[in-house]
């Protein structure tokens, strides 16, 4: 069973924090994904990472940053927290030889 | 870029009624259509997808079909039950890794 894990399921920030954001997957998957999902928008691409240190803006990386320095972890960046970055953060991973992602929990974040 | 357009937002049914979904894509590049099933309080998981290369594809009560002219993607579930309560994503990519998803739709299968 692919396992993907976020390290909140719930976190409560103020405006102008640094955030962190992690997601460990246990597949050996070369793909991992960020995205945010909120009513009525369904999910969003933030960014993409295709390999270590390789990444790709998806549709709204305004106010994120990533990193992947392990090929298994994929960080997502809140640089100055902002109250409309207020959402459901979900983290995914996918292998090269299957589109299927594979979701985590999911982090409720929410900006004060 | 992709837009992918998805109706209804809420459809209510009976059990044991049929229930449609139905998804527009804007870029005709795209050629791989996935659905994908959200529990309340769960993750979102694939049930199935359908590439550009065949015009439908079913897995017992889901089926899925595609209309590459038009441009556009449907979800059908039979025999609705309980369990089927969720909300489903549609989502469209040209390379597969890319997913573009519509906003959602709240399917509620009353007993």
């Amino acid at each position: 069973d692919v396992k993907v894990t976020q390290s909140s399921r719930y976190l409560v920030k103020r405006t102008g924090e640094k955030v962190f954001l992690e997601c460990v997957q246990d597949m050996d998957h070369e793909n991992m994904f960020w995205y945010r999902q909120d009513p009525g928008l369904g999910l969003r691409l933030i960014y993409f990472s295709y390999d270590v240190k390789m990444k790709e803006k998806g549709d709204i990386p305004e106010g994120y940053s990533v990193s992947r320095e392990k090929k298994e972890r994929f960080s997502l960046i809140l640089e100055s927290a902002s109250t409309n970055q207020t959402s459901m953060y979900l983290c995914a991973s996918s292998g090269s030889y299957s589109y299927e992602q594979y979701f985590g929990p999911g982090t409720r974040l929410t900006v004060t | 870029g992709e837009n992918v357009e998805q109706h209804p937002s809420t459809l209510s049914v009976q059990e044991g009624d049929s229930a449609v979904i139905k998804c527009t894509y804007s870029d005709s590049a795209s050629n791989y259509f996935p659905w994908y099933k959200q529990e309340l309080g769960k993750r979102p998981q694939l049930i199935i997808d359908i590439r550009s290369n065949v015009g439908e594809k079913k897995d017992q009560r889901i089926a899925v079909t595609l209309n590459k002219t038009a441009k556009h993607f449907s979800l059908h579930i039979t025999e609705t039950q309980p369990e089927d309560s969720a909300v489903y994503f549609c989502a469209a990519s040209e390379a597969g890794n890319m997913l573009t998803f519509g906003g959602g739709t709240r399917l509620m299968v009353k007993p």
